[in-house]
């Protein structure tokens, strides 16, 4: 199947610092990639479509202030955590559509503000 | 609304047994529905998918079950190892390239 690349694997910073995570597509162009959030043994809640070119599409109760997405490439979609505090340490897990309908997800990156 | 309902939350087979998850959906919008296979700290992988057009698909140990009158699909894994130990999420999106909608997923364990 097809790649998708995740970077960092696992990123630990101190409370009101930014992090920014990358979400490549290798093998193929991304019109549409997805930034999605996973606590412990839960499912997986979507936060925000970012398509190619134009502004993202947050969730409800997504603060798109503090999730900066940028999707400047058809390869490339990053996620910026703003001034992170320690309720967003989280799995975050990006995930780019190849076509019209098969998803492929990143490796995800493990969160932790201290 | 969860729009895709997922059962078991998790499950427990022993190995050379048959593993079951099945998901609902209310939405007949949907036209696609993959299977992904989740290991701890990984992101999920595509494991198999169908479409409403046939009632079964079969890959290797892995078979996906389609009920479209009833809106149901079913994951069924054969001869389940401690390999498949995992969690499973279903999830289904609509035409063309929307968001996808998840199941809550089920923690598969396959003991020895």
């Amino acid at each position: 199947g097809a790649v998708v690349s995740q970077h960092p694997s696992r990123v630990i910073c101190k409370s009101g610092t930014s992090v920014k995570i990358e979400c490549r597509s290798l093998d193929f162009q991304a019109t549409t990639m997805f930034w999605y959030r996973q606590f412990p043994k839960k499912s997986l809640m979507l936060m925000a479509t970012s398509n190619e070119g134009s502004k993202a599409t947050y969730e409800q109760g997504v603060e798109k202030d503090k999730f900066l997405i940028n999707h400047a490439s058809l390869t490339l979609s990053t996620l910026t955590v703003t001034s992170a505090h320690p309720e967003d340490s989280s799995f975050y897990i990006c995930s780019a559509r190849q076509g019209a309908e098969k998803l492929f997800f990143g490796s995800g990156t493990q969160l932790s503000v201290l | 609304q969860q729009q895709v309902k997922q059962s078991p939350q998790s499950l427990i087979v022993q190995k050379g047994g048959i593993s079951i998850i099945n998901c609902a959906y209310e939405n007949t919008a949907f036209d696609y529905f993959p299977w992904y296979q989740q290991f701890p700290g990984k992101g999920p992988a595509l494991l198999i998918a169908i479409r409403p057009d046939v009632s079964e698909k079969k890959e290797g140990r892995f078979t996906i079950s389609f009920n479209k009158s009833a809106k149901q699909f079913s994951l069924h894994i054969m001869d389940s190892q401690p390999g498949d130990s995992a969690t499973y999420f279903c999830a289904a999106s609509f035409p063309p390239g929307n968001q996808f909608y998840f199941g809550t997923g089920t923690s598969l364990t396959v003991i020895p």
